[in-house]
């Protein structure tokens, strides 16, 4: 069974801070996927990467995904209280026609 | 489209009672999940039903059991529900294409077993 870590477990920050959270696979992801899920409300897709070292960009997040498709980062420039929410990777697992979801990150933004 | 709709938002049961949950996909989405989100366990996969088959099956116990109907709408029944099933159920559908697989999830049902 793949693991997801995924750090910190609990942020709060101010309006305005920067910050980043991270997503670590005890195997190679397949395809990397990150979700948002904001409170009362189901997770939303936010960026899929495939591509050891690539960087996608969406407004003010950056996801990074690591060479070795062991791990991958999310960074939020100036973040808003709007961003708060709980942040969760997955990965779907093509032998098993299954996503894998990471346990999440839980960020509050402070106005 | 229509996102995926899953009724009824809120529920409240009591040990012992038996609910069902409905969740309706994305028109053309043949592929329906559910997942039970608890603060303590996060996101745990329940199962998942392509073409009103069972494809999929979590570590849950028999109690959880769900189905797919012809139009891929589908429900979860939870049978002599424990204190413990108190979670939000999240529905998930997609259209498996390879290389393209994603979820979009419905907004939830809040079960509450007192």
């Amino acid at each position: 069974t793949q693991l997801l870590e995924q750090s910190p477990q609990f942020l709060s920050i101010q309006e305005g801070e920067n910050l980043t959270v991270y997503c670590n696979s005890s195997s190679v992801f397949s395809s990397l996927q990150w979700y948002r899920q904001e409170p009362g409300e189901g997770p939303v897709l936010l960026v899929t990467v495939v591509t050891g070292g690539e960087v996608k960009k969406l407004k003010r997040l950056t996801f990074q995904f690591g060479d070795a498709r062991k791990d991958s980062s999310l960074h939020i420039t100036a973040a808003q209280p709007g961003d708060t929410g709980l942040y969760l990777c997955a990965d779907y697992k093509y032998n098993f026609n299954k996503f894998y979801f990471g346990s999440g990150t839980k960020l509050n933004v402070k106005p | 489209k229509a996102g995926v709709t899953q009724t009824p938002r809120y529920l409240i049961k009591t040990r012992g009672q038996q609910v069902t949950l409905s969740c309706s996909p994305i028109s053309g989405h043949r592929s329906v999940s559910w997942y039970q989100q608890t603060p303590g366990q996060g996101l745990q996969f329940l199962f998942e039903y392509f073409s009103e088959t069972q494809r999929n099956k979590g570590n849950f116990p028999g109690r959880f059991s769900g189905r797919q109907f012809s139009n891929s709408r589908s429900e979860m029944n939870v049978s002599t529900l424990e204190l413990g099933d108190s979670a939000l159920y999240l529905c998930a559908s997609s259209d498996p294409i390879f290389g393209n697989e994603k979820l979009f999830f419905g907004s939830g049902t809040q079960l509450s077993v007192l």
